[in-house]
């Protein structure tokens, strides 16, 4: 099946630096990426729709300037936390889906996630 | 907006034993519902997917999920569990329509027990 890689899969970083985490599709091409954050014992929450070529589209509540993403080619999105704080430290998980004859599938592949510790 | 509802955060079970897992969403419009496991340490892998047709769904692993709309459920069954089969499920729903973004709900974590 489908794979999706993260990297790195865990970073520990002092308040105030950046760090950019990337997420590949290593066998299939993918317009469209997408970043979510989960909690400890929580579900997965969307941060933003990455898309290849293209500004990303961030959900309600996200601070657009805080994450950086950028989806430079088909098989690879960047997400960068800017200045990060304590309360940035989560499980960020990104996922592509590849595309059926050209329309959407609806199967997302997941990546392993990046454990991010700020302290 | 849409939500999920995943109405048991823990379902301990014995190996061999049935076990459904429950989920129930909301939304205005029409929708596609999925099932993913996680695996301690492991991402989100897919076990099953309604988008159309018929509302009894079967995936990988011997697990399958019935789409009732009337009462906008969509629970995952096995009729025999594993050890193996311990995890975090989660159902999540999409309003498809060319959009892939998905609503997660908080996820069950089933234990199988010998």
């Amino acid at each position: 099946g489908a794979v999706v890689s993260q990297h790195p899969s865990w970073v520990i970083c002092k308040s105030g630096t950046s760090v950019k985490i990337e997420c590949r599709s290593l066998d299939f091409q993918a317009t469209t990426m997408f970043w979510y954050r989960q909690f400890p014992k929580q579900s997965l929450m969307l941060m933003a729709t990455s898309n290849e070529g293209s500004k990303a589209t961030y959900e309600q509540g996200v601070e657009k300037d805080k994450f950086l993403i950028n989806h430079a080619s088909l098989t690879l999105s960047t997400l960068t936390v800017t200045s990060a704080h304590p309360e940035d430290s989560s499980f960020y998980i990104c996922s592509a889906s590849p595309p059926l004859f050209g329309r959407p599938s609806y199967e997302q592949y997941f990546g392993p996630g990046t454990r991010l510790t700020v302290t | 907006a849409q939500s999920v509802t995943q109405l048991d955060s823990q379902v301990p079970v014995f190996e061999e034993a049935p076990v459904e897992l429950r989920c129930n969403y909301s939304s205005s419009v029409s929708v596609y519902l999925f099932w993913y496991v996680q695996y301690p340490n492991q991402g989100l892998q897919l076990l099953l997917k309604y988008l159309s047709g018929s509302t009894l769904v079967k995936g990988i692993n011997g697990f399958e999920a019935e789409f009732n709309k009337s009462q906008t459920s969509f629970h995952l069954r096995k009729p025999s569990v594993h050890i193996s089969d311990t995890a975090e499920y989660f159902c999540a729903v999409s309003e498809g329509g060319g959009s892939e973004k998905l609503v997660f709900g908080k996820g069950t974590k089933l234990t199988v027990n010998p």
